[in-house]
């Protein structure tokens, strides 16, 4: 099937600097990507909508100058979450669809710690 | 508002003890309802898409079926690889790629 990678698979940073996880599409192009988040048994809430080319579109709630979305071409997407906190620590993964909507593919996730 | 439930929120069977795991959904339509299973630590893995009531489908030890207000994702005769938690996921008209989870089922096969 479809591949969706992410980078770091884990990361940990310190309070107040910046981190920057990536969402790529291995053989495939993708106009949209999403981005989840998913706290210890819990599900995955939808954080943004990643859209190559333009803004992206972000879910109430979520802090859109905290969580900046980059979408620079049809393969790559990047979630940069700036001055990080220790409760911005949580499991972030992304998502994009090869077929228009009929199969969703998950990356492997990247796993955020804030001391 | 759309939601999606399911239930149990656990369920822990012996090896070879077949079952079923309920996704019950509301929506205002619906373009998809996704199953995937996903391990600790990690991303889901993609099982099924189920587009319409009656529609089932089938992988290993899992089928999949539909009907206008839930699915079901029923185990045949499961194995200790088969413990994860089980997410579903319905996709509505004009969500364009948006999915709402459900909470998921864990579910723990013992030897």
């Amino acid at each position: 099937g479809a591949v969706v990678s992410q980078h770091p698979s884990r990361v940990i940073c310190k309070s107040g600097t910046s981190v920057k996880i990536e969402c790529r599409s291995l053989d495939f192009q993708a106009t949209t990507m999403f981005w989840y988040r998913q706290f210890p048994k819990q599900s995955l809430m939808l954080m943004a909508t990643s859209n190559e080319g333009s803004k992206a579109t972000y879910e109430q709630g979520v802090e859109k100058d905290k969580f900046l979305i980059n979408h620079a071409s049809l393969t790559l997407s990047t979630l940069t979450v700036t001055s990080a906190h220790p409760e911005d620590s949580s499991f972030y993964i992304c998502s994009a669809d090869p077929t228009g909507g009929n199969t969703i593919y998950f990356g492997e996730g990247s796993w955020l710690t804030v001391v | 508002e759309d939601q999606v439930t399911q239930s149990p929120e656990a369920l822990r069977l012996q090896e070879g003890e077949s079952s079923s795991l309920n996704c019950s959904y509301t929506v205002s339509g619906l373009r998809g309802l996704f199953w995937y299973r996903q391990d600790p630590g990690k991303g889901p893995e993609f099982l099924f898409t189920l587009y319409s009531a009656g529609e089932e489908k089938e992988k290993e030890r899992l089928k999949a079926t539909l009907t206008k207000k839930e699915s079901f994702l029923h185990i045949t005769a499961p194995k200790p690889e088969d413990s994860a938690t089980y997410l579903c996921a319905v996709q509505v008209p004009g969500g364009y790629q948006k999915v709402t989870f459900g909470t998921g089922t864990k579910l723990q096969v013992i030897p």
